[in-house]
């Protein structure tokens, strides 16, 4: 089975630009997770999606980051406008049930902004 | 809210040799899971581990065994028979239910280890 997908993997992009960030989660799973690292920290939790509903935004930093996930596939997360502190890696997870087992992450796309 | 602490930001063994990295927690709730990630060069996070809090038992998979000591709320990797594939940073991390309907991860910084042939 194909495992959760992201792309870009790598992305520079100037200050106060926009960014679109993809996942593709593994085929069949309702749950869909993002978590990012900045710089020197520790791996956040940003959000929680159940199919295309939001369940749990709590971890999202500001209205600068727009997460979807429009029929329950795949999920876009748009930083608009950028700032250098957005920076980082950011990983996105999926799992089958509600993750109490473990999510199976990608390899993340890696943030860069000048 | 949770904490999770890796005191160890890098570590190094000799091949086949064993290792053990260090890993507490804080919480007040009763019921959690804990889980030890790897992330290798190629950055791709792999499930290691997972202890659920109620099982007295240390789980072990393959090379790899926890040694978990609730009432010390401490959570320890050791693996033995390192392997060159083993050099990855390794992830400590917590779940519990969030309350949202969510159960979130918290990590901690993350142990570099690097296996030395």
């Amino acid at each position: 089975e194909a495992g959760v997908t992201q792309f870009p993997s790598h992305s520079v992009i100037e200050k106060g630009q926009t960014v679109t960030l993809r996942c593709d989660p593994i085929s069949g799973h309702d749950n869909l997770y993002w978590y990012r690292r900045v710089m020197g920290k520790e791996i956040k939790f940003l959000l929680h999606f159940v199919k295309e509903s939001k369940q749990d935004e709590s971890g999202m930093p500001n209205n600068r980051f727009l997460a979807e996930r429009t029929g329950g596939t795949y999920s876009t997360l748009k930083v608009q406008p950028a700032e250098l502190e957005d920076s980082g890696v950011y990983f996105c997870a999926s799992s089958q049930g509600p993750g109490r087992v473990g999510y199976t992450f990608g390899s993340g796309t890696r943030l860069t902004v000048v | 809210a949770q904490t999770v602490t890796q005191s160890q930001p890098e570590m190094s063994v000799q091949e086949a040799e064993t290792v053990t990295l260090s890993c507490t927690y804080d919480t007040s709730e009763s019921n959690y899971y804990l889980f030890w990630y790897k992330q290798p060069p190629s950055r791709q996070m792999i499930l290691v581990i997972r202890q659920e809090a109620y099982k007295q038992q240390n789980a072990t998979e393959n090379r790899f065994s926890v040694n978990f000591q609730k009432a010390a709320k401490s959570f320890s990797l050791k693996i033995s028979d390192s392997q060159l594939g083993d050099t990855a940073m390794y992830f400590c991390a917590f779940m519990k239910y969030s309350g949202a309907g969510s159960y979130q991860l918290t990590f901690g910084k993350g142990t570099k280890l690097s296996v030395i042939p």
